[in-house]
């Protein structure tokens, strides 16, 4: 069975800070990546995606994630956090030959800090 | 919008009654899946359709809960007898796959359902 490890449960940061958010999973397949964003109030969206080719995915809002297949990782960053990017942020992973269904992480909550 | 849209957005329900959630996909969606959300978790897999078929549930599927997608349209999840332990938010999502693998799946905004 596939799971996921978000370790930071809780991310506090000031405006202009470095953000990198961890995610392990554990699957001995081969696997599709994502991460998803849950703004306050609203619905999951998704950030980025990885499935394969280059292991470094850039999405929306400035977000890129790298995907260590060695280290079974898929850490979401940003140079440069803003306020507007306080949110949950939920890392999930579905099998390459699947009915991908997501096996989602427990999530980080990112608050940023005007 | 032309998003995913669940109805109710919540619901407060007294133990033992029975419960039913609607949710309509993305029109052009071939599939559809239902997920719960507890406090301080992740969505947790319930269930998946493609089209009219219900083809995975998950063992957090008890047989209390019941879900149809007749038509391959909108899809229902009831809850019979309902306990304090299903109080969570309720997600709806759908895609549409034509076998391509890692398609995204879009999210409703969920029905909270409390057990009072």
């Amino acid at each position: 069975a596939q799971s996921v490890s978000q370790h930071n449960h809780h991310v506090i940061l000031s405006e202009a800070a470095s953000l990198e958010l961890g995610c392990n999973y554990s699957y001995g397949g081969t696997v599709n990546l994502f991460w998803y964003v849950q703004y306050p109030g609203q619905h999951l969206q998704l950030l980025l995606k990885y499935f394969s080719g280059d292991p470094l995915v850039k999405g929306i809002k400035g977000f890129e994630a790298e995907f260590i297949k060695s280290k079974f990782s898929f850490n979401l960053r940003k140079p440069s956090v803003q306020w507007s990017d306080t949110a949950e942020y939920f890392c999930a992973v579905n099998e390459f030959f699947g009915n991908e269904k997501l096996t989602f992480g427990t999530g980080t909550r990112l608050t940023i800090i005007p | 919008d032309t998003g995913v849209s669940q109805d109710p957005r919540h619901k407060i329900t007294k133990r033992g009654q029975n419960v039913t959630f609607r949710c309509d996909p993305i029109s052009e969606h071939n599939r559809l899946y239902w997920y719960r959300q507890t406090l301080g978790q992740g969505p947790e897999f319930l269930t998946y359709f493609q089209n009219e078929a219900q083809l995975e549930k998950s063992r957090l599927l008890s047989d209390r809960f019941s879900a149809e997608r007749p038509k391959g349209s909108f899809s229902t999840l009831e809850i019979q007898r309902t306990e304090q332990g299903d109080s969570a938010m309720y997600l709806c999502a759908s895609s549409f796959s034509a076998g391509a693998t890692g398609t995204e799946a879009f999210f409703g905004q969920g029905t909270r359902l409390t057990v009072v």
